[in-house]
């Protein structure tokens, strides 16, 4: 079975409205990250939970809020985005807690539009 | 503030070729960890190396060769004899505690 499973691969939305990207790992580590890639852009760490809670958050805007029920299962919510979040927003996990410096093994990631 | 910078934008190569991507890093902190990933054209990243700052012993797997220099604050990355599947984007990255940096990545394309 794939190590990080997220869904859906690809998500259009209109600005007003509201979805959930769904990332779930299969490997047993007990912390998990949010990335977004844009073409413009390095990759942005976006947050970290460890053991279910949030480590970090790197001033990301309150349009967007994650959610990490257990070590397994992370969300990330989306409300009123705008054009410019359009993006591959990326989920890792890693084996250990602490941050992210241990490898980090990521999923195929959701392809997202904002129209 | 940490930074990692991949000068390389794009690189093309002919089967068989070796090829070098580079990358330099900044940190302040003595206590650090590098790392690269690939990116095929699926999208996933998948990770290749992970080393700590207090270990520069350049290390090889297979065809993959990675030479890290604190001297220099680099830690470039080597594929011997390239294939057509070593086509990817490769991103190095910076990590501290709690943050991870990346670079913009290098394309490398590998013609047949």
């Amino acid at each position: 079975e794939t190590g990080v499973t997220q869904t859906p691969r690809h998500l259009v939305m209109g600005m007003t409205n509201k979805k959930s990207l769904k990332c779930e790992q299969h490997l047993g580590h007990n912390a998990m990250y949010w990335y977004k890639q844009s073409a413009k852009k390095p990759l942005e760490l976006m947050f970290v939970y460890s053991l279910e809670e949030r480590v970090e958050n790197n001033s990301v805007p309150s349009r967007f809020s994650p959610e990490c029920p257990n070590s397994s299962h992370l969300f990330l919510h989306l409300h009123t985005l705008q054009p410019e979040d359009s993006a591959l927003y990326l989920c890792a996990s890693s084996l250990r807690t602490g941050g992210p410096t241990y490898e980090q093994y990521f999923g195929p990631g959701t392809r997202l539009t904002v129209t | 503030a940490q930074k990692v910078t991949q000068a390389q934008t794009e690189i093309s190569v002919v089967e068989k070729e070796d090829v070098t991507l580079d990358c330099v890093y900044e940190t302040r902190d003595t206590t650090y960890y590098l790392f690269w990933y690939k990116q095929p054209p699926s999208g996933e990243l998948v990770f290749l190396i992970r080393r700590n700052s207090f270990d520069e012993q350049n290390e090889i797997s297979g065809r993959y060769s990675w030479n890290f220099q604190k001297s220099t604050s680099s830690f470039n990355f080597t594929i011997t004899a390239s294939q057509v599947v070593d086509s990817a984007v490769y991103f190095c990255a910076l990590s501290e505690m709690n943050d991870m940096r990346f670079g913009a990545g290098t394309r490398l394309t590998v013609k047949p």
